[in-house]
């Protein structure tokens, strides 16, 4: 049982460049996250999901794309990378709603847009 | 606007007791989350609080007051690997967590 996975831990991307982050989770769970975390803030939510197929706009989503075809993976798009972007990105999942389960977040992967 | 405030940085000694604030403001309240982050790693879950009172487990306690948008973190018997931020998230009426920058906690000899 690895829980949740990402992929790549760490990328450097120069301006304009496009690559896309996956999240796998192997707990059924149907609620999926990705939020970055900048220093000195709090982690922001970019985009979610609440089951394979959709997808919703979080607090920070401009400049990203994302995509569930599979309930079991979370993918997340960069169509062209900007300074902006540098962060790092967790990806979480969630078996029910917020009231009754807590998240479980990836490993992290630090991107750097040059 | 939705807000969390915890203070940015706390120094506390190894064995000692230390109190993590968090003071919140949102459109709603759903419950309220702490989780430990150790540098470049992933937040993991503490504790969770929906009603008012204190919540204990071993050597952390989570206290609530809804009624103050107000909850703090009490972390006993301190150990160096407690040397962490520790980040607040209040659920909000929607149903979405609203996290504040975390405390990052130094724990000295």
């Amino acid at each position: 049982n690895a829980g949740v996975t990402q992929t790549p831990k760490f990328r450097v991307l120069k301006t304009g460049q496009s690559m896309t982050l996956l999240c796998a989770q192997d707990m059924n769970h149907e609620y999926m996250y990705w939020y970055r975390q900048d220093p000195g803030m709090g982690l922001r939510l970019i985009h979610y999901s609440v089951g394979e197929g959709t997808t919703a706009k979080g607090e920070v989503p401009d400049g990203y794309n994302v995509s569930r075809l599979k309930k079991q993976n979370f993918l997340l798009g960069l169509e062209s990378a900007a300074p902006s972007q540098t962060s790092v990105y967790f990806c979480a999942s969630l078996a029910g709603n917020l009231a009754t389960d807590t998240q479980y977040f990836g490993p992290g992967t630090r991107l750097t847009v040059l | 606007g939705q807000n969390i405030d915890q203070p940015t940085e706390m120094t506390a000694t190894e064995g000692a007791i230390v109190q993590i604030n968090c003071t919140y403001q949102t459109s709603g309240f759903n419950g309220l989350f702490w989780y430990q982050q150790h540098a470049g790693e992933a937040p993991t879950f503490l504790s969770y609080n929906v009603l008012d009172g204190l919540e204990e487990k071993g050597r952390f306690s989570s206290f609530l007051s809804r009624s103050k948008g107000y909850s703090y973190l009490l972390l006993k018997e301190l150990q160096m690997k407690d040397s962490a931020s520790y980040l607040c998230a209040v659920v909000d009426s929607n149903y979405q967590l609203i996290w504040g920058a975390g405390t990052k906690l130094i724990i000295k000899p």
